[in-house]
């Protein structure tokens, strides 16, 4: 089945500054790679997605970026700010079941 | 309701007692996920509902968890002879279809005692 690996369980950048977070996945029929954003004692909320037949999608800040040969999809988020404190996790579906990361948790500095 | 909602929010049961958890999910959405997520985890897949059917349930644990949703609509995740280790926050999630946009519930944290 499914295995999706995410790196770096946690992250601390300076506000203004970019934070990357990277996920691997292990069925190449995944085609679908949603990021959600967990609040402390809150449920995990959709910030953006890609499908598998799209490279690179962005909204405003933040940016996905999917390498199917490599199996690499990536969450990069640009100017952060001190709302952006929160963990983020990254999925895989293929149409069926969607496969999470164990999720990185973002710290920003002021 | 315009999200999915679960109850209860919280469930206090003494080990080897029975628990059902309950998640109502979008109007529409014919795909509906069950997670399980203990602290500083990700959500842990237990389950996968298309339509009325379970359509993947490698999930599960054991076999003192199972898992319904008679009408393709509501859905209960039952625990038998509930365990300390079961305690976590159990999620569910729904969408139109499955691997697709999912929306989470807000949770059930069940701690066993």
């Amino acid at each position: 089945g499914e295995n999706v690996e995410q790196h770096p369980s946690t992250l601390s950048v300076q506000e203004g500054d970019s934070a990357v977070i990277k996920c691997t996945y292990s069925d190449s029929a995944s085609n679908y790679f949603p990021w959600y954003k967990q609040e402390l004692g809150k449920r995990p909320q959709l910030i953006i997605d890609i499908r598998s037949n799209v490279g690179e999608k962005k909204d405003q800040r933040i940016a996905v970026t999917l390498n199917k040969t490599a199996k690499h999809f990536s969450l990069h988020i640009t100017e952060t700010q001190p709302e952006d404190s929160a963990v983020y996790f990254c999925a895989a579906s293929r149409d069926d079941k969607i496969i999470f990361g164990k999720g990185t948790r973002l710290h920003i500095l002021p | 309701g315009a999200g999915v909602s679960q109850t209860p929010s919280n469930k206090v049961t003494e080990k080897g007692k029975y628990v059902e958890l309950r998640c109502d999910p979008i109007s529409g959405h014919t795909a509906l996920y069950w997670y399980r997520q203990s602290l500083g985890q990700g959500p842990e897949f237990l389950i996968y509902f298309q339509g009325t059917g379970a359509a993947d349930d490698s999930g599960l644990p054991n076999d003192r968890f199972f898992a319904v949703r008679p009408e393709g609509s509501v859905s209960t995740l039952k625990i038998q002879r509930t365990e300390r280790g079961d305690s976590a926050v159990y999620l569910c999630a729904s969408s139109l279809k499955g691997g697709q946009y999912a929306f989470f519930g807000q949770g059930t944290r069940l701690t066993v005692v």
